[in-house]
């Protein structure tokens, strides 16, 4: 499914560094979402947008900010106020018409 | 409050053993739930939801609603469907966040 793609496929962040994961879909979908994947905990939404230039915030969303100034890319930055960043996330897309949720193939991002 | 239980990290069978998967949910209003999955080395997918009500790769999920539960159910499991088996639920209509289970690893041995 080369619908979403997530970049990069691995990622390493340095102490107080902001550091920005991209999601980019070519599905024409309104509706993107952000996870974090940790081992046993399955996934917690970040933030979510259904509409160009609007988002919200998930469950677990302090220290991680987003934009969507275009419908096919919502990029996620993990900021120096993350204190614990290292995990799996998973970026997702939704179209109109009760659509499943298509997955990205993730991004890990470790602590230097 | 809104809730997905697996109480199985590891479900471990044989070959053309049958396989369920429990999933328990806490919701107020009527949900939708998913059966997700993710096969080693690849992306998570979508394998059924209730709605649907059809068989994906000899798997079924039924609502139980007096009970709250979405088990996933095989009559004979395969190698091939050894992998990681996210329970999952939204509400109904729109656009909807979804609710994941801690999820659940199945492994079937020859």
């Amino acid at each position: 499914d080369g619908g979403i793609t997530q970049s990069p496929k691995y990622l390493f962040r340095k102490e107080g560094q902001n550091v920005t994961l991209s999601c980019e879909q070519n599905l024409n979908h309104d509706a993107m979402y952000w996870y974090r994947q940790d081992p046993g905990q399955g996934l917690r939404l970040i933030y979510y947008s259904q509409i160009v230039n609007d988002f919200q915030k998930g469950d677990i969303a302090e220290g991680y900010s987003v934009s969507r100034e275009k419908k096919e890319s919502f990029p996620l930055t993990v900021t120096s106020a993350q204190k614990n960043p290292t995990a799996f996330y998973l970026c997702a897309s939704e179209g109109t018409g009760n659509q499943p949720q298509h997955f990205g193939d993730g991004t890990r991002l470790s602590i230097l | 409050a809104q809730r997905v239980t697996q109480p199985e990290k590891l479900l471990s069978v044989f070959k053309g053993a049958p396989v369920e998967l429990k999933c328990n949910y806490s919701y107020s209003g009527s949900p939708e739930l998913f059966w997700y999955v993710q096969y080693s080395r690849q992306r998570l997918q979508l394998l059924l939801r209730h709605i649907s009500r059809e068989s994906i790769k000899g798997f079924t999920a039924d609502l139980n609603k007096g009970e709250t539960s979405f088990h996933l159910k095989k009559p004979f499991a395969q190698e091939e469907d050894s992998a990681m088996y996210y329970c999952a639920l939204s509400g109904q209509g729109g656009f909807q966040k979804l609710v994941f289970g801690t999820g659940t690893r199945l492994l079937v041995s020859p």
